[in-house]
Order: structure tokens, then C-alpha cells, then sequence
């Protein structure tokens, strides 16, 4: 299995663009995260999807942010329009919500807006 | 509301040293207590878990010390080495909310040669 694969690795930006990150989760697994990561606030959770449907966006920071989940191999996240505060590492991982088990997180994507 | 606080935020052992992290929580519906290394530039990775009907787990070097009436769990590295430098999360779940985790701050363990 080649793990969550995150596209792109890099990507960067000038302010009031539309940037679109993308997420392929393990297959089999059926919940999906997305998370944000900067040194100042660390490891924050964005929105999370289950057999993919939005379970929880409450950590979506603004009308900016959206994410979608079409099927159970693919979801994204969007930012329209982007903004130098949103530069950070962007994660996705996904597990399976039966029983207990830990993420497999993707390599990141990070994102720098000029 | 912060429900799973982890202490220190940063640590310096020497090479060989043991190394301990503690987390502590509050829900006591969590039944799943994981830990993830994080390398620079790379995702979290998991690195061992604990459900909490034992009181300890250990593979190879790290071992997972759980305490059900205070609400603890700890990692603890023994033989710390140069290659374990990296931030350690721990984390919780319960059998519900679609297998999210709740995850501590962080602790950044430099191990020195």
C-alpha cells in the first residue's frame, strides 16, 4: 500500500489566489482528516469526513476553507481566496472508525502565500 | 478545552538517557491511547498504542506506561539515540466519533551524541 498520498508536496501562492490541495486515504479506510501544523499553533484539526460525509468542519477557520470528499478515494480541500496567514503544513490522514485504531498521515503539503 | 495536555513541551537527553513523556486526560470514555513520532518534514508517523486494560506496552525501546485511576499515560524511551530526535504527540480515542483522536501539544526530544 502506498500509504496517504498527498498532492502537491509544495505549493506556492500569491495572496487572493485559489489554492486546491488534494488527499487519496488508504484504501479500505473509511474516515478522513484533515489537519493544519504551524509552529505557533500547532497541530489543528480542520474537518473530518466518515464514509464521506462531513462529520465535524468546527475547525474550519473561515468561509475561505472548504473541503469535499466525492468518494471514498479522494477529498480536498480548498482555499478561495488564500491569504499569507494560511501558510502552514497542510495533513490528511485517514483510519478506519470501527474499533480503534491509529492514522496514517499523509507527507504533507505546505502551502506559502505571498 | 484542552483534553489531553502533554508535558514537557521540549526535552534534551543525552545519548543513551531515558527519555519520558507524559500525557494526562480527562474524558474517561477514552479507550485508545496511541503515540506518533514526527520527523521534520514528514507526517506523523504511529508509533506504538496502548488500550487501557493493560497497564504496559513495550516494543523495543519504547514502552507505554498507562495509569487508568490518575488518568496517565507516559512514553518512555530507554537507550535514547541521536535517530529518536523528533516531536512526539500522544493522543486518545474513543470507539466513537468516527475514529478521531484528541491529541496533546507535542514534545520536541533532542537526544544529544
Amino acid at each position: 500500500d502506498a500509504g496517504v498520498i498527498q498532492s502537491p508536496r509544495h505549493e506556492v501562492t500569491e495572496m487572493g489566489q485559489e489554492v486546491t490541495l488534494r488527499c487519496k486515504p488508504i484504501s479500505g479506510h473509511n474516515s478522513l482528516f484533515w489537519y493544519r501544523q504551524t509552529m505557533m499553533r500547532g497541530l489543528e484539526l480542520l474537518i473530518y469526513f466518515n464514509n464521506n460525509v462531513p462529520i465535524d468542519d468546527s475547525g474550519m477557520p473561515e468561509d475561505r476553507f472548504s473541503a469535499k470528499m466525492p468518494n471514498a478515494s479522494f477529498s480536498t480541500l480548498k482555499i478561495q481566496p488564500s491569504e499569507p496567514r494560511d501558510s502552514a503544513v497542510y495533513f490528511c490522514a485517514s483510519t478506519v472508525s470501527w474499533g480503534n485504531y491509529g492514522y496514517t498521515f499523509g507527507s504533507g503539503t505546505r502551502l506559502t502565500v505571498v | 478545552q484542552q483534553q489531553v495536555k502533554q508535558s514537557p513541551q521540549s526535552l534534551i537527553v543525552q545519548k543513551g538517557g531515558i527519555s519520558i513523556i507524559n500525557c494526562a486526560y480527562e474524558n474517561t470514555a477514552f479507550d485508545y491511547f496511541p503515540w506518533y513520532q514526527q520527523f521534520p518534514g514528514k507526517g506523523p508517523a504511529l508509533l506504538i498504542a496502548i488500550r487501557p486494560d493493560v497497564s504496559e506496552k513495550k516494543e523495543g525501546r519504547f514502552t507505554i506506561s498507562f495509569n487508568k485511576s490518575a488518568k496517565q499515560f507516559s512514553l518512555h524511551i530507554m537507550d535514547s539515540q541521536p535517530g529518536d530526535s523528533a516531536t512526539y504527540f500522544c493522543a486518545a480515542n474513543t470507539n466513537t466519533n468516527a475514529g478521531k483522536s484528541t491529541f496533546g501539544d507535542g514534545t520536541t526530544l533532542t537526544v544529544k551524541p
